[in-house]
């Protein structure tokens, strides 16, 4: 099946400083991917949707400047975490469409964020 | 909005069937996941379903939905140990993001 890959998949990082995580498409184009965030012990929610090309559109309540999305390419989006805090630990997880339209959404192996 | 519920746990004994529900509210829905997530790993895609089917069989695997109830479940033929991990149910229509329940947590019991 289709493969999306995550980058990387355990970061730690001190307090005030910004990461980056890389979502990749392996073998198909995604024009969308979705961005989620887990906190421990409870569901996914969605952050962000992230457009090729275009803006992503945030989920309310989530900080646009905190967590800056690029789609540059139809086969990378990236989160970036910026000036984090430990409230920001968490495990993030993109996904994307394979193939467009059908609903069949996979997922990258998610990046477990720790910031001290 | 839409709102996923599942319950929290199932204990099985190894061998034996587990079936793990689900309930939706988004009567629009067009595909039902299940979704497995193992100890520290991302979530893999186990099967879906299609809103105007009923059941879907796939190897150990059975969907059932009942779409007037809003009633999804997944049922897994002789458990094993390998199977111990969080389903997640969610419902989507396409090309949206998902909305996710909060996982059921599958222990099964050597």
């Amino acid at each position: 099946g289709a493969v999306v890959s995550q980058h990387p998949s355990r970061v730690i990082c001190k307090s005030g400083t910004s990461v980056k995580i890389e979502c990749r498409s392996l073998d198909f184009q995604a024009t969308t991917m979705f961005w989620y965030r887990q906190f421990p012990k409870q569901s996914l929610m969605l952050m962000a949707t992230s457009n090729e090309g275009s803006k992503a559109t945030y989920e309310q309540g989530v900080e646009k400047d905190k967590f800056l999305i690029n789609h540059a390419s139809l086969t990378l989006s990236t989160l970036t975490v910026t000036s984090a805090h430990p409230e920001d630990s968490s495990f993030y997880i993109c996904s994307a469409e394979a193939p467009p339209d059908t609903g069949e959404l996979f997922f990258g192996e998610g990046s477990r964020l720790t910031v001290l | 909005g839409e709102d996923v519920e599942q319950s929290l746990f199932l204990s099985v004994r190894e061998g034996d069937s587990s079936v793990i529900n689900c309930t939706y509210t988004d009567s629009s829905s067009t595909y039902l996941y299940w979704y497995k997530q193992e100890p520290g790993a991302g979530l893999q895609l186990l099967t879906y379903i299609f809103s105007n089917m009923d059941m879907k069989q796939d190897q150990r695997l059975t969907v059932l939905l009942n779409k007037k109830d809003k009633h999804l479940s997944l049922r897994i033929a002789d458990t094993q140990t390998g199977d111990s991990a969080i389903y997640f149910c969610a419902e989507g229509q396409g090309n949206t993001p998902l909305v996710f329940g909060k996982g059921t947590r599958l222990s099964v019991i050597a």
